[in-house]
């Protein structure tokens, strides 16, 4: 089945700097990706996802790109604040109807003002 | 609209005791799927209900059943509860599209505690 690997686990930057999460899959089948951030004791909410069909995307100051040839998709957030501090969980899915999101481990951002 | 609801949010329960998990979607979200959150796993897929069908399970034991009603709302059962089984269970609902895969939204959770 599905294996998504997600590094690093814990990342800390400094306010404005610029912070990056990769994840790798293992099903080539794979073709939407998700990204979720969690804050402490909420939901997980989506921040931006992109399927098979694009190499990357953009949503202000996040961003996704995807290498389908290596299989691994990175996620980008440019200008970071404290709000930003969060665990996020990134995930990869087969497309055709039926849910079975596949989760990595999580990344735990902080952000230093 | 409003969002995904889970109740309880907190439950504890003693090993050997089983526990049932509410979740109601979206309002027009027929697809409800179930996950289970622990720092050592992450988040797991359990399984997953549309039109009152589960069209996908996670690998997990015999334990873990769900169901889903014709309004969309479903519940998780686990019987003969383990110390392991402590725990956040997060249902995401979400609008299905053909075959496209569309964002799944969740809930708050029921945090499960096994004693």
């Amino acid at each position: 089945g599905e294996n998504v690997e997600q590094h690093p686990s814990t990342l800390s930057v400094q306010e404005g700097d610029s912070a990056v999460i990769k994840c790798t899959y293992s099903d080539s089948a794979s073709n939407y990706f998700p990204w979720y951030k969690q804050e402490l004791g909420k939901r997980p909410q989506l921040i931006i996802d992109i399927r098979s069909n694009v190499g990357e995307k953009k949503d202000q100051r996040i961003a996704v790109t995807l290498n389908k040839t290596a299989k691994h998709f990175s996620l980008h957030i440019t200008e970071t604040q404290p709000e930003d501090s969060a665990v996020y969980f990134c995930a990869a899915s087969i497309q055709g109807g039926s849910e079975k999101l596949v989760f990595g481990k999580g990344t735990k951002l902080t952000v230093n003002p | 609209k409003a969002g995904v609801t889970q109740t309880p949010r907190y439950l504890i329960k003693t090993r050997g005791q089983q526990v049932t998990l509410s979740c109601s979607p979206i309002s027009g979200h027929r697809s409800v799927s179930w996950y289970q959150q622990t720092p050592g796993q992450g988040l797991q897929f359990l399984f997953e209900y549309f039109s009152e069908t589960q069209r996908n399970k996670g690998n997990f034991p015999g334990r873990f059943s769900g169901r889903q009603f014709s309004n969309s709302r479903s519940e998780m059962n686990v019987s003969t509860l383990e110390l392991g089984d402590s725990a956040l269970y997060l249902c995401a609902s979400r609008e299905v599209r053909g075959s496209m895969n569309t964002e799944a939204f969740f809930g708050q959770g029921t945090r499960l505690t096994v004693v």
